[in-house]
C-alpha cells in the first residue's frame, strides 16, 4: 500500500466543520478511485476521477461530498459541514491508464475520520 | 440491496489446513471479480481475480473457483497460515460500470497455530 499516499491517516472534526482528505496517487497512475468504509460493512464505491475529470460519481452523496483531482498535485476528497454519520475510513485508490482491474488496483492505507 | 454478499462474517481454521471463503451476488453483468485482503489499519491488498470467462484461477497458495450459475465464488487457501489472518472482501465489476468495484461485507480469518 506504501504507492498510494493518503493523509491525513486520522483526522478528527466537530461537526459542522469540513473535512479534507488527500490521495497521492502511485507515479504514473492517473486514475483515482475513492471509497467509504462504514464500521462493520464493505467498502463502497464514491467517486471515480481522471485528471481533471470526474468519470463517475454515482456513489457520492448529493450534498456536502465533493472531490477533485486537479492537473497538479493530489486528488481531494471534501467533506463540508460533517456529520456523525461520516465518520468512516475513507480508502483511496488508483491505476495506470489502462488494466488497472486486472491488477486490482492499488489502494492506499485510509483516512479515518471521526466526527464528534 | 446488497449485490455482493459475504454471509460468513468470520472463520476460524488451524494452521496447515483449507481455509474456503465464500461470496455470492445478485447482478448477472458482473463478469469480473476479485479478492482482497485487509489487515486492520491498513487498506485492501490485491490477492486474485477472475473473469467470468473462467471458472478456476489459480496462484500459488491461492484459487478462486466461479460458478456463474449459482452466481457464487470462493476462495481457498491452501496451507492457511498465521500470517494470512485479516478480514477478506469479495468484489465484483461489470463492464458497464468501468472500474467501479462493488464489495461484500468481508468475513474475518483467523489461522490458528
Amino acid at each position: 500500500n506504501a504507492g498510494v499516499m493518503q493523509n491525513p491517516r486520522h483526522l478528527v472534526r466537530r461537526r459542522g466543520q469540513e473535512a479534507r482528505l488527500r490521495c497521492s496517487p502511485m507515479k504514473g497512475h492517473s486514475h483515482v478511485y475513492w471509497y467509504r468504509q462504514l464500521p462493520e460493512e464493505g467498502l463502497k464505491f464514491m467517486v471515480y476521477l481522471q485528471k481533471e475529470n470526474i468519470i463517475d460519481e454515482s456513489g457520492m452523496p448529493k450534498e456536502r461530498f465533493s472531490a477533485e483531482f486537479p492537473k497538479e498535485g493530489p486528488s481531494i476528497l471534501r467533506i463540508q459541514q460533517v456529520v456523525r454519520g461520516d465518520s468512516a475510513a475513507y480508502f483511496c485508490a488508483s491505476s495506470p491508464k489502462t488494466g488497472g482491474l486486472n491488477y486490482g488496483y492499488t489502494f492506499g492505507s485510509g483516512t479515518r475520520l471521526t466526527v464528534v | 440491496d446488497q449485490q455482493v454478499k459475504q454471509n460468513s462474517p468470520s472463520l476460524s481454521v488451524q494452521e496447515g489446513r483449507i481455509s474456503i471463503l465464500n461470496c455470492d451476488y445478485t447482478n448477472s453483468m458482473f463478469d469480473y471479480f476479485l479478492w482482497y485482503k485487509k489487515y486492520p489499519a491498513e487498506g485492501p491488498t490485491f490477492l486474485i481475480s477472475i473473469s467470468s470467462i473462467k471458472d478456476k484461477n489459480e496462484d500459488g497458495r491461492f484459487t478462486v473457483f466461479l460458478n456463474k450459475s449459482a452466481k457464487h465464488l470462493s476462495l481457498h487457501i491452501v496451507p492457511s497460515q498465521p500470517g494470512d489472518s485479516a478480514v477478506y472482501f469479495c468484489a465484483a465489476s461489470a463492464e458497464t460500470s468501468g472500474s467501479r468495484l462493488t464489495f461484500g461485507e468481508g468475513t474475518q480469518l483467523t489461522v490458528n497455530p
